[in-house]
């Protein structure tokens, strides 16, 4: 596809279940990154990977969340035993080197809704 | 640590009015700056960028320019329209090292009314 795609749209699942959250880049984008966007807060930053490799993991608010990527590409976040404060908009965006140096792009989001 | 903050909203004007949408900054380094928006249903897009001192970024008739002095990039538009109603981020970005992660301020919500 022409820009980053993100599954499902919409997730609502019961306190403590684990969830996982899916991220297609733009082909050939090195790096990529997953936000967390609250209502009233701004985009908080959870993780960037660069290739395969995750050099800054600085954000993850509790070992409950997880992420990788494979193939230099897909990404898929994982929430484990999920909590209400956890409901958010998930949102992931890819660079063609990084977002200092070209621009990121973002996809729609995941809109995460913990009942 | 590095931060940005930017004038709460929401900020609502008249058709034609002119838009400042105050962002101050905070880094170690020597960041880039950006303005993203987001559109009512739209994903966040890139609405300009300034990549160092005294640089302007411009697009679709909006300005910002970088000023390190008062490490500021504050966002202005002449002329707002109706179709200009969005939520406006404001963020840095510092290139090199183990990241290049973009810092966001809080947004700020621009209604524009006819």
């Amino acid at each position: 596809g022409a820009g980053v795609s993100q599954s499902p749209s919409n997730k609502v699942t019961e306190k403590g279940k684990d969830v996982e959250l899916r991220c297609d880049p733009i082909s050939g984008h090195t790096a990529l990154y997953w936000y967390r966007q609250s209502l009233g807060q701004g985009l908080e930053f959870l993780i960037y990977f660069q290739g395969n490799s995750a050099p800054d993991k600085s954000g993850l608010p509790s070992d409950r969340f997880s992420a990788e990527r494979t193939g230099g590409s897909v990404s898929t976040l994982t929430i484990q035993r999920t909590q209400q404060e956890d409901s958010a908009v998930y949102l992931c965006a890819s660079s063609e080197q990084g977002a200092g140096v070209t621009e990121a792009f973002f996809g729609q989001g995941t809109r995460l809704t913990v009942v | 640590g590095d931060s940005v903050t930017q004038m709460e909203g929401p900020v609502t004007l008249s058709e034609e009015a002119f838009l400042t949408i105050n962002c101050t900054y905070t880094a170690t380094g020597y960041p880039s700056l950006f303005w993203y928006v987001q559109y009512p249903g739209e994903g966040l897009q890139l609405l300009l960028k300034a990549t160092k001192a005294d640089d302007k970024g411009s697009n679709k008739g909006f300005e910002a320019t970088y000023r390190k002095e008062t490490t500021s990039f504050h966002l202005e538009k002449g002329s707002v329209q109706v179709s200009d109603s969005a939520v406006y981020f404001c963020a840095l970005a510092l290139y090199g090292g183990a990241t290049n992660k973009l810092i966001f301020g809080t947004g700020t919500l621009l209604a524009v009314q006819p």
